[in-house]
């Protein structure tokens, strides 16, 4: 099953404007939330998190955003640049157990 | 400090054949987890190692094996490999210090033929 979920397999997003990512999950024991970020031929690596007693945190032109009721999470990237082409998975922890989401494929145009 | 090493990169096996793919997680990092990514599907978790116990395990057949060795390097292991298997296998490692972040080795493609 599955417990994260990005519906959007693919955002196109002109350069200096806003990304939006978006991420679903189920499972209300999920309680720290992290976004990775991959090349092609490399591994992910991380970007961002936020800890459930939070609902926003910022680094950088990268914000993550946590609605726990509505069990979602967002990824803003302000001002996208190109080099952020990339593909973004979110992931959800309960201490025991990291799920990851399908993974968003972003493409910043110039 | 090195980041997570996994060999071989790539690989080319045959259906029925198995594999086993390497591991080596960042120095004083004693959780390894394995993953298997495909397209659409996202990055479908395996198994987690620590200090060489299998902690967790992912929805997977029996096919799918792994241990961890007390210098904390871990294997997997596909056995009667079929078609479907072919994918980016990733290992990551963490350790309690990480503040719950993984850190992701570049990965081993494996094409099942």
């Amino acid at each position: 099953d599955q417990q994260v979920k990005q519906n959007s397999p693919s955002l196109s997003v002109q350069e200096g404007r806003i990304s939006i990512l978006n991420c679903d999950y189920t499972n209300s024991m999920f309680d720290y939330f992290l976004w990775y970020k991959k090349y092609p031929a490399e591994g992910p690596t991380f970007l961002i998190s936020i800890s459930s007693i939070k609902d926003k945190n910022e680094d950088g032109r990268f914000t993550v955003f946590l609605n726990k009721s509505a069990k979602h999470l967002s990824l803003h990237i302000v001002p996208s640049q190109p080099g952020d082409s990339a593909v973004y998975f979110c992931a959800a922890s309960d201490n025991n157990d990291m799920r990851f989401g399908a993974g968003t494929r972003l493409t910043v145009k110039p | 400090k090195a980041g997570v090493t996994q060999t071989p990169r790539y690989l080319i096996k045959t259906r029925g054949q198995q594999v086993t793919l390497s591991c080596s997680p960042i120095s004083g990092h004693r959780s390894v987890s394995w993953y298997q990514q495909t397209p659409g599907q996202g990055l479908q978790f395996l198994f987690e190692y620590f200090s060489e116990t299998q902690r967790n395990k992912g929805n997977f057949p029996g096919r799918f094996s792994g241990r961890q060795f007390s210098n904390s390097r871990s294997e997997m292991n596909v056995s009667t490999l079929e078609l479907g298997d072919s994918a980016l296998y990733l290992c990551a490692s963490s350790s309690l210090t990480s503040g719950g972040k993984q850190f992701f080795g570049p990965g081993t493609r494996l094409t099942v033929l």
